[in-house]
């Protein structure tokens, strides 16, 4: 059975930095491309970033592109975000999400989700 | 980057019904490369759809989606209880992936 373990959420100031981190087992991780998607409370699904297998290839949407780094580490079965200069519209719910193929595509498998509350 | 519109925003229904849900892109999705998800309160999403009109594992067969360039549909043959939910189409043909915004399927 696939799980998917967010982590690293939590209440952080405008202006600092955050970094959550997704545990991933019950599939082989460096086989499929992963994902962040985050929603607001209340909102609907915003896709936030994708990284596929090998970490060859890598995307953001606009409204994060210069602030946030996705990464993974294989040999540990993570995927990681660095949310730097992190505002008041990036509080939401940051789910990991599991692709269907190496490379991005479908998202198939969901996290429970961590919970980022930016505010002063 | 690809604006995904659903219609209608809200669905009111009653089981047993048929419902009908559109997605309709600012721009074609290549290869049709659109999927679509269900979200239930407090709930992660779900993959109900890949690549328009596939779907995925262990999904009820009453689920079927179509369409290909800018216009696609998610049909619910016959609505189950458990069905009543929020619904989302995505699109993975261009960068950035996008979500629509969402239809709310509701019992009437």
């Amino acid at each position: 059975e696939v799980q998917l373990v967010e982590s690293g959420g939590g209440l952080v100031q405008p202006g600092r930095s955050l970094r959550l981190s997704c545990a991933a087992s019950g599939f082989t991780f460096d086989d499929y491309a992963m994902h962040w998607v985050r929603q607001a409370p209340g909102k609907g699904l915003e896709w936030v970033s994708g990284i596929n297998w090998k970490s060859g290839s890598i995307g953001y949407a606009d409204s994060v592109k210069g602030r946030f780094t996705i990464s993974r580490d294989n040999a540990k079965n993570s995927l990681y975000m660095l949310m730097n200069s992190l505002r008041a519209e990036d509080t939401a719910f940051y789910y990991c999400a599991k692709d269907m193929s190496g490379e991005m595509g479908a998202i198939k498998d969901w996290g429970q989700g961590t919970l980022v509350t930016v505010s002063s | 980057e690809i604006v995904l519109t659903q219609s209608p925003g809200t669905l009111s229904l009653s089981p047993g019904e048929r419902a009908t849900l559109s997605c309709r892109a600012s721009q074609r999705v290549s290869n049709s490369y659109l999927a679509w998800c269900q979200q239930k309160p407090g709930q992660a999403p779900r993959l109900l759809i890949y690549g328009a009109s596939s779907r995925a594992t262990g999904i009820p067969d009453r689920f079927s989606g179509s369409g290909s360039g800018t216009d696609f549909t998610l049909t619910i043959s016959r609505l189950e209880p458990e069905d009543f939910a929020v619904y989302y189409c995505q699109q993975y043909g261009s960068s950035p992936i996008t979500f629509g915004q969402g239809t709310r399927l509701e019992i009437k």
